[in-house]
């Protein structure tokens, strides 16, 4: 079973310093990785997609790193502000069972004005 | 807005209540998903549908009764809830089920 963990669970920076969210997974059998931002009692924004065969994806001051061997993906969000308060979710889609998307229970970020 | 909408967006109901949770999506999409979203917890996958057909369920209890009556509207029953059923309930859809998922807003559901 597809086993995904986010760390920090949360943190506070203050505006404009560069935010570093980690995600990792067990098992390397990935079609892709997904992040996802949720604003509070809010649904899920897609922010990037990576392939398996993908090394990293950009979106503006969004970039997000896949190391499929190792497990490990990393979303940075650059000069952060406050508009990027929220909950990043990451998603591990497996090849097999169903191509089920496997959710981490998320990054909670609040950058300080 | 990403095209899927939900309603209510917040449900109170007692235990011996019967209600229902209605998604909806103007995409053109063929598959949708119910899922559930607890305090502290990942989201857990509850129902697939792809082209209105039930292709997955996830070990829900079967006081959730899902309803697909065409490919753009879906529907969450709920029946004889219990006070651990209070999460927020998460509908989405995707062009495919191998494609990326676009969520609605959710109901936020409490149980008393």
């Amino acid at each position: 079973k597809q086993e995904v963990t986010q760390i920090p669970a949360a943190l506070s920076v203050p505006e404009g310093e560069n935010l570093v969210l980690n995600c990792s997974f067990t098992d390397s059998a990935i079609y892709n990785l997904q992040w996802f931002r949720q604003d509070p009692g809010k649904g899920l924004t897609s922010l990037l997609l990576i392939q398996s065969s993908q090394r990293e994806q950009t979106s503006g001051r969004l970039n997000a790193s896949l190391d499929k061997s190792s497990g490990r993906s990393t979303l940075y969000i650059a000069a952060s502000q406050p508009g990027d308060s929220a909950t990043y979710l990451c998603a591990v889609r497996a090849i097999y069972g169903n191509n089920r998307l496997a959710f981490g229970k998320g990054n909670q970020v609040v950058v300080i004005p | 807005e990403t095209g899927v909408t939900q309603t209510p967006r917040h449900l109170v109901m007692g235990m011996t209540n019967k209600k229902s949770l209605k998604c909806e999506q103007h995409l053109g999409h063929n598959a949708m998903y119910w899922y559930k979203q607890s305090a502290k917890k990942p989201l857990e996958l509850m129902f697939v549908y792809s082209l209105e057909e039930r292709v997955e369920n996830n070990s829900v209890p079967s006081r959730f009764s899902p309803e697909c009556p065409n490919s753009s509207h879906l529907f969450l029953h709920l029946h004889t809830l219990q006070p651990e059923d209070s999460a927020l309930y998460l509908c989405a859809s995707s062009p495919d089920r191998e494609e990326t998922q676009y969520f609605g807003p959710g109901t936020r559901l409490l149980v008393l």
